[in-house]
Protein backbone atom coordinates (compact mmCIF):
# COMPACT_ATOMS: atom_id res chain seq x y z
CA UNK A 1 0.00 0.00 0.00
CA UNK A 2 1.62 3.04 -0.88
CA UNK A 3 2.12 5.63 1.68
CA UNK A 4 1.40 9.86 1.76
CA UNK A 5 3.05 11.63 -0.96
CA UNK A 6 3.80 15.33 -0.94
CA UNK A 7 5.46 17.34 -3.50
CA UNK A 8 7.98 19.04 -3.93
CA UNK A 9 10.44 17.81 -1.18
CA UNK A 10 12.16 20.93 -0.68
CA UNK A 11 11.36 24.98 -2.14
CA UNK A 12 13.78 28.14 -1.79
CA UNK A 13 12.19 31.21 -2.39
CA UNK A 14 13.10 34.83 -1.67
CA UNK A 15 9.97 36.97 0.54
CA UNK A 16 6.97 37.81 -1.33
CA UNK A 17 6.64 34.67 -3.66
CA UNK A 18 3.93 32.16 -3.91
CA UNK A 19 4.53 28.94 -3.46
CA UNK A 20 2.21 25.71 -3.26
CA UNK A 21 2.34 22.10 -1.84
CA UNK A 22 0.44 19.30 -2.91
CA UNK A 23 -0.36 16.07 -0.87
CA UNK A 24 -1.48 12.61 -2.17
CA UNK A 25 -3.03 10.92 0.61
CA UNK A 26 -3.57 7.19 1.26
CA UNK A 27 -6.23 5.67 -1.20
CA UNK A 28 -9.64 5.42 0.62
CA UNK A 29 -8.58 7.37 3.87
CA UNK A 30 -11.26 10.61 4.18
CA UNK A 31 -9.86 13.13 6.52
CA UNK A 32 -6.59 14.75 5.48
CA UNK A 33 -4.26 17.17 7.92
CA UNK A 34 -1.55 19.93 6.84
CA UNK A 35 0.87 20.43 9.81
CA UNK A 36 3.41 22.77 10.26
CA UNK A 37 7.08 21.51 11.59
CA UNK A 38 9.28 24.64 12.65
CA UNK A 39 12.95 23.60 13.09
CA UNK A 40 13.43 22.01 16.53
CA UNK A 41 9.84 22.09 16.95
CA UNK A 42 7.03 20.07 17.05
CA UNK A 43 4.40 20.11 13.78
CA UNK A 44 1.67 22.10 15.04
CA UNK A 45 -1.81 21.94 12.94
CA UNK A 46 -2.79 23.77 10.34
CA UNK A 47 -5.76 22.72 8.93
CA UNK A 48 -8.02 19.54 8.43
CA UNK A 49 -10.35 17.98 5.89
CA UNK A 50 -13.17 15.58 6.08
CA UNK A 51 -13.45 14.85 2.38
CA UNK A 52 -13.56 17.98 0.47
CA UNK A 53 -14.82 19.86 4.08
CA UNK A 54 -13.30 21.87 5.95
CA UNK A 55 -13.15 20.77 9.61
CA UNK A 56 -10.99 22.77 11.36
CA UNK A 57 -8.35 25.92 10.08
CA UNK A 58 -8.47 27.95 12.97
CA UNK A 59 -4.85 27.77 13.00
CA UNK A 60 -3.99 28.66 9.65
CA UNK A 61 -2.86 32.12 9.15
CA UNK A 62 -6.01 33.10 6.42
CA UNK A 63 -4.67 36.22 5.17
CA UNK A 64 -1.85 34.11 2.99
CA UNK A 65 -2.23 30.33 3.93
CA UNK A 66 -5.04 28.67 1.55
CA UNK A 67 -5.30 24.80 2.11
CA UNK A 68 -8.13 23.13 -0.80
CA UNK A 69 -9.48 19.21 -0.84
CA UNK A 70 -11.61 19.80 -4.07
CA UNK A 71 -12.65 16.02 -4.65
CA UNK A 72 -11.86 14.90 -1.54
CA UNK A 73 -8.52 12.89 -2.28
CA UNK A 74 -5.48 15.41 -3.30
CA UNK A 75 -4.89 18.28 -1.50
CA UNK A 76 -2.95 21.84 -1.81
CA UNK A 77 -1.93 24.36 0.43
CA UNK A 78 -0.95 27.34 -0.76
CA UNK A 79 1.25 30.25 0.57
CA UNK A 80 0.93 33.79 -0.95
CA UNK A 81 3.27 36.35 -0.28
CA UNK A 82 5.66 33.82 1.66
CA UNK A 83 7.52 35.89 4.82
CA UNK A 84 10.75 34.61 6.40
CA UNK A 85 8.91 33.28 9.77
CA UNK A 86 7.02 30.40 7.42
CA UNK A 87 10.99 28.28 6.83
CA UNK A 88 9.59 25.15 8.47
CA UNK A 89 8.83 21.86 7.30
CA UNK A 90 4.81 21.66 5.95
CA UNK A 91 3.57 17.76 6.80
CA UNK A 92 0.73 15.86 5.16
CA UNK A 93 -0.99 12.92 7.09
CA UNK A 94 -4.47 10.80 6.25
CA UNK A 95 -6.33 8.90 8.43
CA UNK A 96 -9.10 6.80 7.22
CA UNK A 97 -11.75 7.61 10.16
CA UNK A 98 -12.12 9.85 12.97
CA UNK A 99 -9.95 9.24 15.40
CA UNK A 100 -7.62 6.78 14.02
CA UNK A 101 -4.46 6.64 13.74
CA UNK A 102 -2.62 9.46 11.32
CA UNK A 103 -0.21 8.32 8.95
CA UNK A 104 2.56 11.41 7.71
CA UNK A 105 4.58 11.61 4.51
CA UNK A 106 7.68 12.88 3.95
CA UNK A 107 7.46 16.41 3.94
CA UNK A 108 8.11 19.75 2.28
CA UNK A 109 11.17 21.60 3.34
CA UNK A 110 10.54 25.48 2.55
CA UNK A 111 12.84 28.21 3.06
CA UNK A 112 12.54 31.59 2.56
CA UNK A 113 15.65 34.15 2.27
CA UNK B 1 -4.93 25.00 25.71
CA UNK B 2 -3.29 22.13 25.77
CA UNK B 3 0.39 21.77 26.34
CA UNK B 4 3.15 19.27 26.01
CA UNK B 5 6.74 19.49 27.34
CA UNK B 6 9.29 16.73 26.44
CA UNK B 7 12.43 16.21 28.37
CA UNK B 8 15.22 15.89 28.15
CA UNK B 9 16.08 17.90 24.88
CA UNK B 10 18.52 15.03 24.12
CA UNK B 11 19.60 12.28 25.10
CA UNK B 12 22.90 10.50 24.06
CA UNK B 13 22.90 6.45 25.11
CA UNK B 14 25.25 3.10 24.42
CA UNK B 15 24.24 0.89 21.98
CA UNK B 16 22.53 -1.73 24.26
CA UNK B 17 21.66 0.76 27.27
CA UNK B 18 17.98 1.85 27.52
CA UNK B 19 16.97 4.84 26.71
CA UNK B 20 14.16 6.69 28.56
CA UNK B 21 12.03 9.66 27.37
CA UNK B 22 9.75 11.94 28.94
CA UNK B 23 6.34 13.78 27.97
CA UNK B 24 4.28 15.68 30.61
CA UNK B 25 0.66 17.08 29.05
CA UNK B 26 -1.29 19.58 30.44
CA UNK B 27 -5.01 18.60 30.13
CA UNK B 28 -5.37 15.72 32.31
CA UNK B 29 -8.55 14.38 30.19
CA UNK B 30 -6.88 13.65 27.62
CA UNK B 31 -7.08 10.26 26.25
CA UNK B 32 -4.72 9.71 23.41
CA UNK B 33 -1.20 9.37 23.73
CA UNK B 34 1.44 8.28 21.08
CA UNK B 35 5.00 8.26 20.36
CA UNK B 36 6.30 9.19 17.12
CA UNK B 37 10.27 8.98 15.39
CA UNK B 38 11.31 11.39 12.94
CA UNK B 39 14.48 10.57 11.15
CA UNK B 40 16.17 13.25 9.10
CA UNK B 41 14.13 14.49 5.98
CA UNK B 42 11.45 12.27 6.05
CA UNK B 43 8.05 11.81 7.68
CA UNK B 44 6.68 10.70 11.20
CA UNK B 45 6.56 6.77 12.01
CA UNK B 46 4.39 5.91 15.03
CA UNK B 47 6.03 3.50 17.35
CA UNK B 48 3.44 3.40 20.04
CA UNK B 49 -0.19 4.58 21.00
CA UNK B 50 -1.82 4.26 24.79
CA UNK B 51 -4.93 5.41 25.83
CA UNK B 52 -5.24 4.17 29.37
CA UNK B 53 -2.95 4.03 32.19
CA UNK B 54 -0.19 1.33 32.39
CA UNK B 55 2.15 -0.36 29.92
CA UNK B 56 1.61 -1.02 26.22
CA UNK B 57 4.73 -2.64 24.50
CA UNK B 58 5.02 -2.95 20.78
CA UNK B 59 8.28 -4.63 20.46
CA UNK B 60 11.82 -3.16 21.72
CA UNK B 61 9.59 0.45 22.59
CA UNK B 62 7.47 0.55 26.01
CA UNK B 63 5.41 3.79 26.52
CA UNK B 64 4.29 4.28 30.28
CA UNK B 65 0.72 6.52 30.74
CA UNK B 66 0.33 7.87 33.93
CA UNK B 67 -2.41 10.41 33.59
CA UNK B 68 -3.11 11.72 37.01
CA UNK B 69 0.79 12.26 37.10
CA UNK B 70 -0.24 14.30 33.50
CA UNK B 71 2.78 12.04 32.46
CA UNK B 72 3.97 9.35 29.83
CA UNK B 73 7.39 8.08 28.98
CA UNK B 74 8.84 5.73 26.19
CA UNK B 75 11.51 3.02 26.97
CA UNK B 76 13.78 1.92 24.34
CA UNK B 77 15.36 -1.90 24.88
CA UNK B 78 18.36 -2.39 23.47
CA UNK B 79 18.99 0.74 21.31
CA UNK B 80 20.79 0.39 18.19
CA UNK B 81 22.58 3.03 16.30
CA UNK B 82 19.78 3.06 13.39
CA UNK B 83 17.19 4.07 16.51
CA UNK B 84 19.68 7.31 16.28
CA UNK B 85 16.32 10.41 15.68
CA UNK B 86 13.89 13.03 16.90
CA UNK B 87 11.11 11.25 19.34
CA UNK B 88 8.07 12.86 19.41
CA UNK B 89 5.41 13.02 22.01
CA UNK B 90 1.72 13.71 20.74
CA UNK B 91 -1.59 13.96 23.21
CA UNK B 92 -5.14 14.13 22.29
CA UNK B 93 -8.57 13.81 22.67
CA UNK B 94 -10.84 15.74 25.43
CA UNK B 95 -10.83 19.34 24.94
CA UNK B 96 -9.29 19.14 21.77
CA UNK B 97 -10.79 16.37 19.94
CA UNK B 98 -9.30 13.47 18.95
CA UNK B 99 -8.15 14.30 15.86
CA UNK B 100 -5.92 17.29 17.30
CA UNK B 101 -2.70 16.13 18.28
CA UNK B 102 -0.65 18.66 20.60
CA UNK B 103 3.10 17.84 19.81
CA UNK B 104 5.61 18.25 21.88
CA UNK B 105 8.99 19.74 20.74
CA UNK B 106 11.10 16.67 20.50
CA UNK B 107 14.04 14.74 22.32
CA UNK B 108 16.80 13.98 20.05
CA UNK B 109 18.02 10.60 20.71
CA UNK B 110 21.93 9.98 19.41
CA UNK B 111 22.77 5.84 19.96
CA UNK B 112 26.53 5.79 19.73
CA UNK B 113 28.18 2.05 19.27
Amino acid sequence: EAGVTQSPRYAVLQEGQAVSFWCDPISGHDTLYWYQQPRDQGPQLLVYFRDEAVIDNSQLPSDRFSAVRPKGTNSTLKIQSAKQGDTATYLCASSLINYAEQFFGPGTRLTVL
Amino acid sequence: QQKVQQSPESLTVSEGAMASLNCTFSDGTSNNFRWYRQHSAKGLEVLVSIFSDGEKEEGRFTAHLNRANLHVSLHIREPQPSDSAVYLCAVSGATGGNNKLTFGQGTVLSVIP
